[in-house]
């Protein structure tokens, strides 16, 4: 199994939607959770952490589940310029390894 | 955020010759930086994770010999494809850990490197 799942996509939403991804962690004592964003040919920007507590900022949301082990990040009112890859990070809290998935790639169409 | 450089941005080497690709953390001390391998339309793939004044550790099926790390000071760590082929031409990312609370510890990504080998 995977130590992070993320479903691929593509979600392809209109302007304006809210859209919502969801991430799953296998070891269930990671301790720290994050989104990144990756635009084509570009590096990973960190885009969130996610706190137990949830967190918020702007038109961004990022919830943690640690009885379901999974991660989400909601984006409402889609821009044109949310078109990216988003991936789900994963640290352990043990050792020196950050787990990445795979991605899911959103494009926002007008 | 924290702030990561890499240079060059972009390379075209002929076949055989050696690259060196360097990672450097501008505004902080990075005991631990990572490289990464991404191929067009792929996931990031981790190389190896590169720790200040030690070995680099290398993933499975990353050969060492091939992709020197090393890792002299808290704010440089440079990787050196040698001998390289086309099957090299990737875009070769590297990152930075950065912790400054036990809450915080998080990676932040150089802008990568574009490697093309003829």
């Amino acid at each position: 199994r995977k130590e992070v799942e993320q479903d691929p996509g593509p979600f392809n939403v209109p302007e304006g939607a809210t859209v919502a991804f969801n991430c799953t962690y296998s070891n269930s004592a990671s301790q720290s959770f994050f989104w990144y964003r990756q635009d084509c040919r570009k590096e990973p920007k960190l885009l969130m952490s996610v706190y137990s507590s949830g967190n918020e900022d702007g038109r961004f949301t990022a919830q943690l589940n640690r009885a379901s082990q999974y991660i989400s990040l909601l984006i409402r009112d889609s821009k044109l310029s949310d078109s990216a890859t988003y991936l789900c990070v994963v640290n352990p809290g043990t050792g020196n390894q950050f787990y990445f998935g795979t991605g899911t790639s959103l494009t926002v169409i007008p | 955020g924290a702030v990561v450089s890499q240079h060059p941005s972009r390379v075209i080497c002929k076949s055989g010759t050696s690259v060196k690709i360097e990672c450097r953390s501008l505004d902080f001390q990075a005991t631990t930086m990572f490289w990464y391998r991404q191929f067009p339309k792929q996931s990031l793939m981790l190389m190896a994770t590169s720790n200040e004044g030690s070995k680099a550790t290398y993933e499975q099926g990353v050969e060492k010999d091939k992709f020197l790390i090393n890792h002299a000071s808290l704010t440089l760590s440079t990787l050196t494809v040698t001998s390289a082929h086309p099957e090299d031409s990737s875009f070769y990312i590297c990152s930075a850990r950065w912790r400054m609370w036990e809450s915080t510890d998080t990676q932040y990504f150089g802008p990568g490197t574009r490697l093309t080998v003829l």
